[in-house]
């Protein structure tokens, strides 16, 4: 049982494009959360999404970030126009229950974010 | 959402155990307490968790205080491979994100 993929694994842009970053849950899992790591920080929530539903999104951007979980596929983490302050390591993570405090989340291994 | 407090760092010997504490004064009664813990360039990978009884895997053990105000993670012969930074994060019974703090970087050594 494959365990949370996440690609790429490193991506650079340079400052204006557009980042885009996928995140295939586990099997079987239909919630998908995603963090943000800024160097020697810990892990800021950012997004929780549900199959073609935004459950919370009270840690994203207002701007420039969005995110989806489309009926198939991955979910696909978005930021366009990108500056260097968004240079950090992505983390998605995926559960298989509905909200539950003792449901535990499988992370992916990260996509590091480098903007030029 | 409820806040942790972990020391940043502590060192151990390689083979002897770790008490990793944890306060969470503002605890309410149905957080659960759950442990993670990030080795380098990695994703945090789950360790442990509990509501109010003490627990037991093959990771770890978890020691929660009889007034949940603060807990313990127990590695009862580190490793090498145990070097990490762990987390303590309380989760909220309708919330589906976890809080991350700074964690505690735990350094062992041989």
């Amino acid at each position: 049982n494959a365990g949370v993929m996440q690609n790429p694994r490193h991506l650079v842009r340079r400052r204006g494009q557009e980042a885009r970053l996928r995140c295939s849950p586990m099997k079987g899992h239909s919630h998908v959360y995603w963090y943000r790591q800024l160097p020697e920080e810990g892990l800021k929530f950012m997004v929780y999404l549900q199959k073609e539903n935004i459950i919370d999104e009270s840690g994203m951007p207002k701007e420039r970030f969005s995110a989806e979980f489309p009926k198939e596929g991955p979910s696909i983490l978005r930021i366009q126009q990108v500056v260097r302050g968004d240079s950090a390591a992505y983390f998605c993570a995926s559960s298989s229950f509905e909200l539950s405090s003792y449901n535990e989340q499988f992370f992916g291994p990260g996509t590091r974010l480098t903007v030029l | 959402d409820a806040k942790t407090t972990q020391p940043n760092s502590m060192e151990s010997n390689e083979e002897e155990p770790v008490h990793l504490p944890c306060n969470h004064s503002t605890i309410s009664g149905t957080d659960y307490i759950h442990w993670y813990r990030q080795l380098p360039s990695q994703g945090p990978e789950y360790v442990i968790h509990g509501l109010t009884s003490n627990v037991n895997n093959r990771m770890a053990s978890l020691a929660i205080a009889e007034d949940r105000k603060s807990s313990t993670l127990i590695l009862h012969r580190a490793t090498l491979r145990d070097a990490a930074v762990y987390y303590c994060i309380l989760r909220d019974t309708n919330a589906g994100k976890s809080t991350f703090g700074d964690g505690t970087t735990l350094t062992v050594k041989p």
